[in-house]
Formats: structure tokens, C-alpha cells, sequence
């Protein structure tokens, strides 16, 4: 596609309850992140994909967070047993170029952004 | 944890003036990068300052780095009320050992409102 696409764009969970969010990538792109957004800060990092490779998922805040990329294209970041503090917007960005290949500008997509009630 | 620090947290301005914003951060960079996001929506990339570079322009948009001082400016000039968003500044981290894949690190920020 054109741009990276994300879905669901909102998503009310009950506490919980366990979630999927997905990320279309633009067609090969290398590199995916996965970033959580709080209200009023900026993106904090929570794991990175080289094509289906999970090379650092060092910002993932807990177990319950699993993101996976198996074909090396869409991803999904999964979120079980969902808490109030999981209220965020979770942002994806793709890039062409992979490790040691030096970074560029990211193509964000619009985000998801989740409520646990 | 976030790395930069951004000042000010709020702008606002008249159409036509400029807008400057700052930017500071704490380790060393391969380069920088600035985003603006507006309300419920994503990131989009404005421009990106290597870490040998001192300035560099993009249209209407100007952005000086001192890595001495490690910090980044980011300047809009005759502002329009279309640049009302927030603008991030974001760091990627200095490439070591050729083993960097461009991990960003935010800032939390400045919100610029631009009065028509």
C-alpha cells in the first residue's frame, strides 16, 4: 500500500481482556517498530522486526505484550490480560533499510488507540 | 525512558511569525529527527540532520544541531495556521560497530498553535 495502515483505529477493551492490534508495513519494508504513545508524551519504543527477525523487544513493558511478524510483512502486537495502564496509542513505523544500514525518516501509521475500561 | 528534552512544552503564535523550538538530549546520535503529529493521528517525518551536519533546510523549515551541546533547534518561519500540531525531535542513536538499525528515542514534545 501507499502508507502504513493500522487496525482496529480504536479499541475499547474491559480490563482483562486480551487484545491483537495489526500493522500493514509498506510493501518491503526491512524494518518495523512498534511504539506506545501515552496521552501527552511522546512514543516510547517497545520492540523492533527485521523482516520476520525480533532483533530487540527490550520496550516491552511486560510479559503480556508479544508481537510477532511471522511473514515478514504485516504484525501484530498482541496484549493479554489488558490493564488501565495499557491506555495508550500504539503507533507502527516502517523503514526500508535495515540493520547497519543507517537510519532514515520512518513512514508512521495513524496509530490504534486503546482503552481499557 | 524518554531521552529528549523539549522546550517549550506550548508555543503559540500569530500567522506569519516564526516558530522556534528546542530540543536537548543526553548520548551520543547518528542522527535527528524531527516529527509533527496532529491530533489523533500518526508521525509524519520532516526532516532528519546527520550528526556531521550543522544545519539543514527543508522549505519553510530550518534545523541546526550542536552536538557539543547536544542539542537541536527547529525553526518554521512565516507560520500557518495549518502548522498547528505537535513536533517531536527523536534521536537515533550513534552506530556502533555498524550494529545500529535506527531505534528512535522522543522527546515529549512542543505544542505549537498558530492563531490565524
Amino acid at each position: 500500500g501507499a502508507g502504513v495502515s493500522q487496525s482496529p483505529r480504536y479499541k475499547v477493551a474491559k480490563r482483562g481482556q486480551d487484545v491483537a492490534l495489526r500493522c500493514d508495513p509498506i510493501s518491503g519494508h526491512v524494518s518495523l517498530f512498534w511504539y506506545q504513545q501515552a496521552l501527552g508524551q511522546g512514543p516510547e519504543f517497545l520492540t523492533y522486526f527485521q523482516n520476520e527477525a525480533q532483533l530487540d523487544k527490550s520496550g516491552l513493558p511486560s510479559d503480556r505484550f508479544f508481537a510477532e511478524r511471522p511473514e515478514g510483512s504485516v504484525s501484530t502486537l498482541k496484549i493479554q490480560r489488558t490493564q488501565q495502564e495499557d491506555s495508550a496509542v500504539y503507533l507502527c513505523a516502517s523503514s526500508p533499510t535495515g540493520r547497519g544500514k543507517g537510519p532514515n525518516g520512518y513512514t508512521f501509521g495513524s496509530g490504534t488507540r486503546l482503552t481499557v475500561v | 525512558s524518554q531521552q529528549g528534552e523539549e522546550d517549550p512544552q506550548a508555543l503559540s503564535i500569530q500567522e506569519g511569525e516564526n516558530a522556534t523550538m528546542n530540543c536537548s538530549y543526553k548520548t551520543s546520535i547518528n542522527n535527528l529527527q524531527w516529527y509533527r503529529q496532529n491530533s489523533g493521528r500518526g508521525l509524519v517525518h520532516l526532516i532528519l540532520i546527520r550528526s556531521n551536519e550543522r544545519e539543514k533546510h527543508s522549505g519553510r523549515l530550518r534545523v541546526t544541531l550542536d552536538t557539543s551541546k547536544k542539542s537541536s533547534s527547529l525553526l518554521i518561519t512565516a507560520s500557518r495556521a495549518a502548522d498547528t500540531a505537535s513536533y517531536f525531535c527523536a534521536t537515533a542513536p550513534a552506530n556502533a560497530g555498524g550494529t545500529s538499525y535506527g531505534k528512535l528515542t522522543f522527546g515529549q514534545g512542543t505544542i505549537l498553535t498558530v492563531h490565524p
